[in-house]
């Protein structure tokens, strides 16, 4: 089946500091990615989702100055958080899909903490 | 706008006792259900999928029956294991194959 690997899978960073977390497809090409964020015992929250080449997608609410995502390839996108701080502290997770195709892979998750 | 409601949890069953955890959901058009799964400390696998009414997704023992009379998606499994305790999402895909929307999830505690 297809694999999205994400990474780090966990990641503590001191307040102020930027974290980027990395998104690949191994083994198809993601014309779109979505990121999501997962707070303790709650459902995911779509955060913004990116097609290869443009721009992403914001969901309302989401700072993008705050959360930049990178799609610059079929294979990779990147989210990067600028200027952590400790309510940022989540898990983030992304999925992949195909063009043509209903159905998303996901990665792993990063747990991301802001001390 | 497209949503998905799930029974809240956590659901707390005996191993080899029979499970259904339900899932309901508001779409506009055709879309497609899902249901994932995520173990814990980890990201969502994709357990099951039917992408049009009356389909019946399967896999590892779970089953569920796209109900569009009812809306509804629900998963059974007839004998839960330990290894089925997990954290489970239902989820749509609208018409233009775009984000899935998720319900808020079920935790499922499996006892021996």
């Amino acid at each position: 089946g297809a694999v999205v690997s994400q990474h780090p899978s966990w990641v503590i960073c001191k307040s102020g500091t930027s974290v980027k977390i990395e998104c690949r497809s191994l083994d198809f090409q993601a014309t779109t990615m979505f990121w999501y964020r997962q707070f303790p015992k709650q459902s995911l929250m779509l955060m913004a989702t990116s097609n290869e080449g443009s721009k992403a997608t914001y969901e309302q609410g989401v700072e993008k100055d705050k959360f930049l995502i990178n799609h610059a390839s079929l294979t990779l996108s990147t989210l990067t958080v600028t200027s952590a701080h400790p309510e940022d502290s989540s898990f983030y997770i992304c999925s992949a899909r195909e063009g043509g195709h209903t159905e998303a892979f996901f990665g792993q998750g990063t747990r991301l903490t802001v001390v | 706008g497209n949503s998905v409601t799930q029974m809240e949890g956590p659901v707390t069953l005996s191993e080899e006792a029979f499970l259904t955890i339900n899932c309901t959901y508001t779409a506009t058009g055709y879309p497609s259900l899902f249901w994932y799964v995520q173990y814990p400390g980890e990201g969502l696998q994709l357990l099951l999928k039917a992408t049009k009414a009356d389909d019946k997704g399967s896999n590892k023992g779970f089953e569920a029956t796209y109900r569009k009379e009812t809306t509804s998606f629900h998963l059974e499994k007839g004998s839960v294991q330990v290894s089925d305790s997990a954290v489970y999402f239902c989820a749509l895909s609208g018409n233009a194959g775009n984000m899935l929307t998720f319900g808020g999830g079920t935790r499922l505690m499996v006892k021996p």
